[in-house]
Parts: C-alpha cells; sequence; structure tokens
C-alpha cells in the first residue's frame, strides 16, 4: 500500500503566519491528492482535492501545490479558526490511504 | 440537511462481534458509494471497507478481510458493518463516509458521519 508521511508533527505557528504542510507519497500518486481539516471531537471535514481544487466556503488562505509524491497545503495568513489537525489522503490506488497528520497550534 | 449517522459502538472483549449501523438522509443514499473509514486514538484514518451504490461491489483492508462485512439497504437508506473476531488492534472510532458523485472527487470522502466508539478490551 502507499504509505503517506506528513510533516511537521507538529506546527507551532502565530495567527496571521503563513503555515506550511508537507505530505510525502512513498510512491508517485499523480495529483490524486486530498487534505482534510479536523477540529476536536469533529469528523475529518474534506478542504482540498486534485492536490489544489477547495471545496465550496473554503477561504482563499488556503491553497495547494504539488504533484507526484510530494505535496503542500499552505496557509497563507492563519486565523485562530484554522487551528486543527490536517490530514493528507491519497486517493490513486486501492486502498486508500491517509497520512499520521499535521497539528496547527500555537 | 445532508448526514449519516451512526450508531452501534461500544466496549467488547476480544473475539467478539458488533454490528455498525449508518443511517443517511438530506440525500439520495442509493446512488452514492459509501465508506466505512476508522480511527484509532491520536492517529490518522484508516480506509475499512468500501460498498456500491448498488451493493454489488464491496472492497476490504486486508487488516478486516474476512473478519469484517459491509451491506447496505437501500430502501431503509442504511448501511452496515458486521464486525466479527474483534482485536483491540480494532478500537477506534468508526465513521461512514459518502463518496462524492464527481468525477474529480472521485477518491474522497465529502461527507462524514459523527463517528461510533468501538473499544476491544478485556
Amino acid at each position: 500500500e502507499i504509505v503517506m508521511t506528513q510533516s511537521p508533527v507538529p506546527l507551532s505557528v502565530s495567527p496571521g503566519e503563513r503555515a506550511t504542510l508537507s505530505c510525502r507519497a512513498s510512491q508517485s500518486i499523480s495529483r490524486n491528492l486530498a487534505w482534510y481539516q479536523q477540529k476536536p471531537g469533529q469528523a475529518p471535514r474534506l478542504i482540498m482535492y486534485g492536490v489544489s481544487a477547495r471545496v465550496a466556503g473554503m477561504p482563499a488562505r488556503f491553497s495547494g501545490s504539488g504533484s507526484g509524491t510530494e505535496f503542500t497545503l499552505t496557509i497563507s495568513s492563519l486565523q485562530s479558526e484554522d487551528l486543527a489537525v490536517y490530514f493528507c489522503q491519497q486517493y490513486n490506488k486501492w486502498p486508500y490511504t491517509f497520512g499520521q497528520g499535521t497539528k496547527l497550534e500555537i | 440537511q445532508v448526514q449519516l449517522v451512526e450508531s452501534g459502538g461500544g466496549v467488547v472483549q476480544p473475539g467478539s462481534s458488533l454490528s455498525l449501523a449508518c443511517v443517511a438522509s438530506g440525500f439520495n443514499f442509493s446512488i452514492y458509494g459509501i465508506h466505512w473509514v476508522r480511527q484509532a486514538p491520536r492517529k490518522g484514518p484508516e480506509w475499512v471497507s468500501y460498498i456500491r451504490s448498488d451493493g454489488n461491489n464491496k472492497y476490504y483492508s486486508d487488516s478486516v478481510k474476512g473478519r469484517f462485512s459491509i451491506s447496505r439497504d437501500n430502501a431503509k437508506d442504511t448501511l452496515s458493518l458486521q464486525m466479527n473476531s474483534l482485536r483491540a488492534e480494532d478500537t477506534a472510532v468508526y465513521y461512514c463516509a459518502r463518496e462524492p458523485l464527481a468525477v474529480t472527487k472521485r477518491g474522497t470522502f465529502d461527507i462524514w458521519g459523527r463517528g461510533t466508539l468501538v473499544i476491544v478490551s478485556s
């Protein structure tokens, strides 16, 4: 199976700063990569798919990039409501797999 | 309101069985493929099983193959997961999650339930 590795774990940031989260796949997954946001006590929430397509309602401060095996989620100016755990997920090949998560914290 | 609601979790002993249910509302359940995804404490999510909209195709992760069985009743907007021979490593929150219809989103999970906790412990 494809192993997804995220870094850093955790990531300390301040409101207004840029946050850069990385995700690496153990083999090429083309652009079949999604990002999820999970807040305490909640289910993960799909925020981005196809590397860089934001789901409806996601603010433009969220952006994604990468292809092949290296991917990045960037939050350009962190807001307090963005503090959460972020997971990447590949859907290029069964079984679909997730990273271990990056926790954004102050 | 589009939602999925899981139930059936609990504390069970190793080797026992448990059945989870997921009830859908607010959308046409019968045309969507649905997954079970679980998340152990302080871990990333792990895909468990998938069933196609018509119930004719089913897939399982290697970790549960032969022990878990997924099914659905489109007339009742309900998904089920029968879990047998449970192990300590099956301890997790179990979510049902919808796969979008849009081709560009196939393979992602756009609607999740709130989850039901399964604890396997002696």
